[in-house]
This record gives structure tokens, C-alpha cells and sequence, in this order.
């Protein structure tokens, strides 16, 4: 079945550090990529997508790129802040007898320090 | 604000106790979604409805029953839990549940702990 690899954390960073969080999958077909944001105490919110190869998604400085030669969509970022302290999630979008269902990652906590 | 809102937040409730959780999304979505997130866990999807049928039941345990009278509302009903079951209950909706590039949008979530 489809599954979605992330590095363990806590990511442990000061602030305006360099931000690389990875992630690798496994599926089927052509999935789309997304990666979700958690902030303390909220549900999931969508920080960027990718829906094919090379495509490259990019939200509040935030970037990640489908990259299908190598089955990853690594999330970086050039200069962290306090605020982007918050547990992110990998996840995969697949058709599944014409329903699409996500499949996350166990999601990787960042801390940034000032 | 997502749009899609979550009641309670916090649940307290006994191993025999009966309990409801609710979801409202107020966005013209036709699919909603429970998930399951536990502790150093992957979220885990248990239910889709589309457009008001299950489409999805991931192996739930029936002591987890889920209803969606209509497009804008999802409840999930709760009897004779186990302590296991103590997680964050997330409602997700999207668009519709066809199409890999369909975006979810979550609630809050409700925080459940079984005594």
C-alpha cells in the first residue's frame, strides 16, 4: 500500500536557521503531494501541494519539490521564525477505486528558538 | 479559521458512558472525514462520506459509529470505548472525495480521553 517516510524529530533550530524537513513515498500511480502544518492546539491546515513531477509548491516561504526520480518531497525553508514552531505532516493523495484518500506521515515537530 | 468547526474540543468520558462528537463545515464541501491521531502515530482515516453515503470504513471498531445526515454535518458516536481509544478526533471536509489533487481541509479537532 501507499505509505509516506519523515525524518524524526524534534527539528531543533534558531531562528533564521536554514529549515530542511524530509520526506520520501511509496505509491502506485501518480500521487499528489501536500505538506500540512499543525500548530499547538489546531487541526491540520495545508501549507503547499505538488500534483505532478518537477512541480514545485511554495506557501509563506515555505518550498517543496515533487521530485519522482527520487520518490521525495523535501520541505525547506531559508530562514525559520519562533512562529513556524509547529508539528509538520508528509501526505500523499491517491485515487483508491475513484475515491482519493490521504495517506500522512508520522509528522515532524519543529522548534525554532530566538 | 478553516471553515470547519469541531464540538467539544475536550472530552472527558467513562468506558460505559455514551457520548457524541460533532463536525459542521461551512464550506459547500460534499465529503467529509474522520481521522484518528494518536501519539507517534500516522494520522488514521476511519470514515469518508460523499455526498452523504460511506464510501470508506477503515476497520473501525463498531463501538465507533459515524452518521452524516447531510452534507454540512458529520457526527461521531461513541459507546463502551477503551482507554485506546484517548486521541484527537479530527473532522476533515474537501470538495468531493474523487480526485487526488482534492484539497482537505481540517477542524480543530476534539481532544477524547477514556477513564
Amino acid at each position: 500500500g501507499d505509505s509516506v517516510t519523515q525524518m524524526e524529530g524534534p527539528v531543533t533550530l534558531s531562528e533564521e536557521a536554514f529549515l530542511t524537513i524530509n520526506c520520501t513515498y511509496t505509491a502506485t500511480g501518480y500521487p499528489s503531494l501536500f505538506w500540512y502544518v499543525q500548530y499547538p492546539g489546531e487541526g491540520l491546515q495545508l501549507l503547499l501541494k505538488a500534483t505532478k513531477a518537477d512541480d514545485k509548491g511554495s506557501n509563506k516561504g515555505f518550498e517543496a519539490t515533487y521530485r519522482k526520480e527520487t520518490t521525495s518531497f523535501h520541505l525547506e525553508k531559508g530562514s525559520v521564525q519562533v512562529s513556524d514552531s509547529a508539528v509538520y505532516f508528509c501526505a500523499l493523495s491517491a485515487l483508491d477505486s475513484g475515491y482519493s484518500t490521504l495517506t500522512f506521515g508520522k509528522g515532524t515537530m519543529l522548534l525554532v528558538s530566538p | 479559521e478553516t471553515g470547519v468547526t469541531q464540538t467539544p474540543r475536550h472530552l472527558v468520558m467513562g468506558m460505559t458512558n455514551k457520548k457524541s462528537l460533532k463536525c459542521e463545515q461551512h464550506l459547500g464541501h460534499n465529503a467529509m472525514y474522520w481521522y484518528k491521531q494518536s501519539a507517534k502515530k500516522p494520522l488514521e482515516l476511519m470514515f469518508v462520506y460523499n455526498f452523504k453515503e460511506q464510501t470508506e470504513n477503515n476497520s473501525v471498531p463498531s463501538r465507533f459509529s459515524p452518521e452524516c445526515p447531510n452534507s454540512s454535518h458529520l457526527f461521531l458516536h461513541l459507546h463502551t470505548l477503551q482507554p485506546e481509544d484517548s486521541a484527537l478526533y479530527l473532522c476533515a471536509s474537501s470538495l468531493t472525495a474523487g480526485g487526488a489533487t482534492n484539497i482537505q481541509y481540517f477542524g480543530a479537532g476534539t481532544r477524547l480521553s477514556v477513564l
